[in-house]
């Protein structure tokens, strides 16, 4: 089955640029959507489709995606984006369609 | 306001079967093109897609847990169940529910989720 990998956690100062990175094989050749997830809170989705924004998520938050590698980019970051973020693909090659990454842990300094 | 929030035992024993409930409001699963799935999450572990359905007929399962799961929906009392057999230790995790609508691949809107205990 397709895997992502994300790294375990990325630290960043307030004000400071995040990025994080989900890695699979061509993963360029696929959608990529992003959710954050608050202790004890339920993922929420703040990008799809690669870099699309529901309403309500702020333009602080942009994702882009280029041959093994997708990322999500927080500017601007601030105490409230600590969280847990997580990326997923759909995989119609196999029989797992909906594939989550490993997930990162993003602390702010 | 689409909102889902599922219920169910917050403790099984190993062995047993587990029938969770995904209440939904602010959509139809009469709608054919509203989706539901199941998704679960050890304590401090990655996300793991379960099942999803469709319609009555349009249903899939993750092919490691494919022998132990069933999904079903209740449109006039808009719930979708899932069930999972044999209950073990590792099954331990936070359950969710979530929206996909049909033609896009990514899931819109979670429910709150329930923690799952597994013990004797």
């Amino acid at each position: 089955s397709y895997v992502l990998t994300q790294p375990p956690s990325v630290s960043v100062a307030p004000g400071q640029t995040a990025r994080i990175t989900c890695g699979g094989n061509n993963i360029e050749s696929k959608s990529v959507h992003w959710y954050q997830q608050k202790p004890g809170q339920a993922p929420v989705l703040v990008v799809y489709d690669d870099s699309d924004r529901p309403s309500g998520i702020p333009e602080r938050f942009s994702g882009s995606n280029s041959g093994n590698t997708a990322t999500l980019t927080i500017s601007r970051v601030e105490a409230g984006d600590e969280a847990d973020y997580h990326c997923q693909v759909w995989d119609s090659s196999s029989g797992h369609p909906y594939v989550f990454g490993t997930g990162t842990k993003v602390t702010v300094l | 306001q689409v909102t889902l929030k599922e219920s169910g035992p917050v403790l099984v024993k190993p062995t047993e079967t587990l029938t969770l409930t995904c209440t939904v409001s602010g959509f139809s699963l009469s709608n054919v093109r509203m989706g539901v799935s199941w998704i679960r999450q050890p304590p401090g572990k990655a996300l793991e897609w379960l099942a999803h359905i469709l319609s009555i007929d349009e249903k899939s399962y993750s092919p490691s847990l494919k022998s132990r799961l069933t999904i079903s929906k209740d449109t006039s009392k808009s719930q979708v169940v899932l069930t999972m057999t044999n209950m073990e230790a590792v099954d331990i995790g936070t359950y969710y529910c979530a929206r996909i609508i049909d033609g896009y691949d990514h899931f819109d809107y979670w429910g709150q989720g329930t923690l799952v205990t597994v013990s004797s």
